[in-house]
């Protein structure tokens, strides 16, 4: 069965400084993996995904995230971190279950940024 | 038009109340989604349309019954829920229910039972 793991349930970065939120997932056949961002009171917004096209993928609002077969890692980095960026982020991987594709999401990082 | 939307905005009902809530996309996508999700976690699938068919329940509790009526429009009917289930009710919508597709969240609607 696949899923991921979010290591952290917070993480709390400088402004300027790099973000680095963890993603590890459990796949048996090549995963589909999603960044999605919800702000507060708010639904959820795609940053980026990967669909073995490349493996360093770019994303919105200057995101970006590496898959790394090897480490069964797909990490999501910002190299400055913005007051904006505060939100919940929110790794997602695509699995079947019954006639359908849906998607498994872990279980989320805060991500506070200090002015 | 790139956007899901969703009425109402919030809604508080009582137990034995009646309510449905409603949600819209034109972006000529064919699959849709209803998820729950509580304070502090990940959304939880609820049920997923495609081509207008039901082709997903996680076994969710029949006070909640889906509705597809065109491939634009997704309701959730709701009947005699409880305290618990009241959380914030996403919907989404992908062009197709293909593992390579993302999905498209709408704001929400924010529900409180009383």
């Amino acid at each position: 069965a696949q899923s991921v793991t979010q290591l952290g349930s917070h993480v709390s970065v400088s402004e300027g400084a790099l973000v680095l939120l963890r993603c590890n997932y459990s796949s048996s056949v090549p995963p589909y993996l999603f960044w999605y961002v919800q702000y507060p009171n708010q639904g959820l917004q795609l940053l980026l995904k990967y669909t073995s096209a490349a493996t360093l993928v770019k994303g919105i609002n200057g995101f970006e995230a590496e898959f790394k077969k090897s480490e069964t890692s797909f990490h999501l980095t910002k190299p400055s971190a913005h007051m904006s960026d505060a939100a919940e982020y929110f790794c997602a991987v695509s699995a079947y279950g019954d006639s359908s594709y849906k998607l498994i999401f872990g279980s989320g990082t805060r991500l506070l940024v200090r002015p | 038009d790139t956007e899901v939307t969703q009425t109402p905005k919030h809604l508080v009902m009582g137990m034995t109340n009646k309510k449905s809530l409603k949600c819209e996309q034109h972006m000529g996508h064919r699959a849709m989604y209803w998820y729950k999700q509580k304070a502090k976690k990940p959304p939880e699938l609820m049920f997923v349309y495609s081509y207008e068919k039901l082709s997903i329940n996680e076994s969710v509790p029949s006070r909640f019954s889906p509705e597809c009526p065109n491939s634009s429009l997704l309701n959730l009917h709701l009947h005699a829920l409880q305290p618990e289930d009241s959380a914030l009710y996403l919907c989404a919508s992908s062009p197709t229910s293909n593992t390579y597709n993302e999905q498209f969240f709408g704001p929400g609607t924010r529900l409180t039972v009383l």
